[in-house]
């Protein structure tokens, strides 16, 4: 176990609705990414946030937002949800930014219909 | 552009052989590599990375990967296969110790035949 959960496992929403996943980082990890891993790829770096910023971001659109709190959870929030984003989503956290490899989550699969 | 290559879909092998698993990257400098392994309806477990130092690293479930800097390569490696290595074998990269995002492969998967 690598003391990362997230919520929910599964989760079904519309076209153009919202949704927001909810991650739970090791106590001491001040870094949490977010990855989006579609059916039969690899994880795509979504943005990471340390100490509450936002401290770097791939290659997606800005209704892709995040939040981090001081007590080691994060949430992933997604606008207007298109049928593409349909995906695994993983939490990763670490203890610092750059040096050490990230703790995965389980994941929150979304389908969006 | 920085990029991880996993250049097989699929490996299969019998168990008890040896496996390797195939990783090239392109990433200037003095990358992290990383490799995750992910079973169903799981998320990434982390195996084993490279820093620096020693170009042969060792993992968890006796997996080991040897770094190849003129080849950039990190090819993963089993002496003898088990059933319950089956899975989905994901190569990464940290491009720097800066850098906020890891970079995946698109992933190998393995099937161990008893």
């Amino acid at each position: 176990e690598t003391g990362v959960t997230q919520s929910p496992t599964h989760l079904i929403k519309t076209r153009g609705q919202q949704v927001t996943l909810r991650c739970s980082s090791q106590s001491g990890h001040n870094t949490v990414s977010w990855y989006q891993q579609a059916l039969g790829q690899g994880p795509q770096f979504i943005f990471q946030y340390y100490r509450e910023e936002e401290n770097g971001r791939g290659n997606f659109p800005p209704r892709f937002s995040g939040l981090q709190f001081p007590n080691y959870s994060s949430e992933l929030n997604v606008n207007a949800l298109e049928l593409d984003d349909s995906a695994l989503y993983l939490c990763a956290s670490s203890p610092d930014p750059g040096r050490t490899e990230a703790f995965f989550g389980q994941g929150t699969r979304l389908t969006v219909v | 552009a920085q990029s991880v290559a996993q250049p097989e879909d699929q490996v299969n092998v019998a168990e008890g052989n040896p496996l390797t698993v195939k990783c090239t990257y392109s990433v200037s400098g003095n990358p992290y590599l990383f490799w995750y392994v992910q079973y169903p309806n799981r998320g990434l477990q982390f195996l084993l990375k490279y820093i620096t130092g020693d170009n042969l690293v060792k993992g968890s479930y006796g997996f080991e990967a040897e770094f190849n800097k003129s080849q950039t390569s990190f090819h993963l490696k089993k002496p003898s296969a088990l059933v319950s290595d089956s899975a989905l074998y994901f190569c990464a990269v940290r491009p720097d110790s800066s850098a906020s995002k890891i970079i995946f492969g698109s992933g190998t998967r393995l099937s161990i035949r008893p």
